[in-house]
This record gives C-alpha cells, structure tokens and sequence, in this order.
C-alpha cells in the first residue's frame, strides 16, 4: 500500500486498549469538525463529526471531544482493534463555504 | 451502490507536461472535491464543483484547474507538472454541496509522480 505521510506522529497501542488521537486546530470560527480515517491505499473514511455547538459526541465505538477554549479536538477509540491501525486526520470548516482545512494527521498502530 | 472511482490509479510525468486525472462520483452524487495529499503538506482542498460549476476553491495556482460534466464526472488538469506536484489526488462526492450536513465519501486517489 502507499504511504500517506511521512513524519507523522504515531500512537502505538496495544490490541484491546483505549486509544486517544488528538487535534489542535487553528481557526476559532470553526464551527464543524470532522474526524477521518485512512488506511494505506484508500483514501479517508468518515468516522464521526461535531458541531460547534456541542462538546462530546459518541459513536459506536468512537468518542469525540470538542474543547473550543483551547482549539482542540480528540478522538477516542474503544477497545482498539488491529482493524483501527491506520492515519486518523481532523478537519475543521467554516461557515456555509466549505473549505475544509486538515490536520496533520496521527498514525495509529495496534498490536495483536 | 459502487462507491468513488478514480482512473488513472498511478501516473508517472515528466517536468513541464501536463495531466488529467478522471473522478466519477457515487451515482446520484451531484457534488465533486477534489484534495492534494502530500507527506510535507498534509491533504489540503483543491476546488469543489456542483451542477458543472466550481462553488469553491483553495489555495493553488491557476496551473491546476478542473471542470465537472452533466453526468457529475469530473476532470482536474494540472499543466507545466513541477517535482512539487507530486502527491496523491484524492476525489470525493456527497449527494449535495458538502457542508456540515452532507458526509464525503473519497475515492482511492490517484498517486502522480513528477520526474
């Protein structure tokens, strides 16, 4: 598969394990956030978004965390699988133009 | 329902040539993005097409350019290729202008190398 980024901050855990991701963004008018995953060779997947109107929102399995004093933003994984290791990205829009602006991104390895 | 198809999957180019790469969209999808993916820049937002018009666009120079058909397919061409355009071109469709209540859905990309 290809490599989605190099240089990447990598969070390795172990299979079972809850994982946290983390995301600060830049602008504090966002007010949608997305969360995508990545698996080598495809491109990002939905997993969850929030609004800027609420902190926390649950998933199956996904939770996010929306802290809009300190821009940031988390994504946790329960019960972390094999099948979760992959790069996790945040995205950040403002307003009715979407313009998406994308974080960095986390490389996430889970250990059997 | 098939999802994103992107073609081609790899192209090589050299430096000054120019390319088009192909995007068909979820059937039903009228909205196309498309996204540059690199390791020193992250995925960063191209221009966003809706009914064959460009709705919004990022911050590239003119060199990239794209246009989207009755069918919802869209194209997005890159002329005079530098070494810096290398990277993955990602396509992604929603059923309506993506905003905060419509998901996208990426296609697999297509992995362009300049030499």
């Amino acid at each position: 598969g290809e490599s989605v980024g190099l240089h990447l901050p990598t969070l390795s855990v172990q299979e079972g394990d809850n994982s946290i991701i983390n995301c600060a963004y830049s602008n504090s008018a966002s007010d949608y956030f997305i969360w995508y995953k990545q698996e080598s060779g495809k491109g990002p997947q939905f997993i969850i978004d929030i609004r800027s109107n609420m902190d926390k929102r649950q998933g199956q399995r996904v939770t996010v965390l929306l802290n809009k004093t300190v821009k940031h933003l988390s994504l946790q994984i329960a019960a972390t699988q094999p099948g979760d290791s992959a790069v996790y990205f945040c995205a950040e829009n403002t307003g009715g133009s979407y313009i998406p602006t994308f974080g960095r991104g986390t490389s996430l390895i889970v250990h059997p | 329902k098939a999802g994103v198809t992107q073609t081609p999957r790899y192209l090589i180019k050299t430096r000054g040539q120019q390319v088009t790469l192909s995007c068909s969209p979820i059937s039903g999808h009228r909205s196309v993005s498309w996204y540059q993916q690199t390791p020193g820049q992250g995925l960063q937002f191209l221009f966003e097409y809706f009914s064959e018009t460009q709705r919004n666009k990022g911050n590239f120079p003119g060199r990239f350019s794209g246009r989207q058909f009755s069918n919802s397919r869209s194209e997005m061409n890159v002329s005079t290729l530098e070494l810096g355009d290398s990277a993955l071109y990602l396509c992604a469709s929603s059923p309506e202008a993506p905003s905060s209540y419509n998901e996208q859905f990426f296609g697999p990309g297509t992995r362009l190398t300049v030499l």
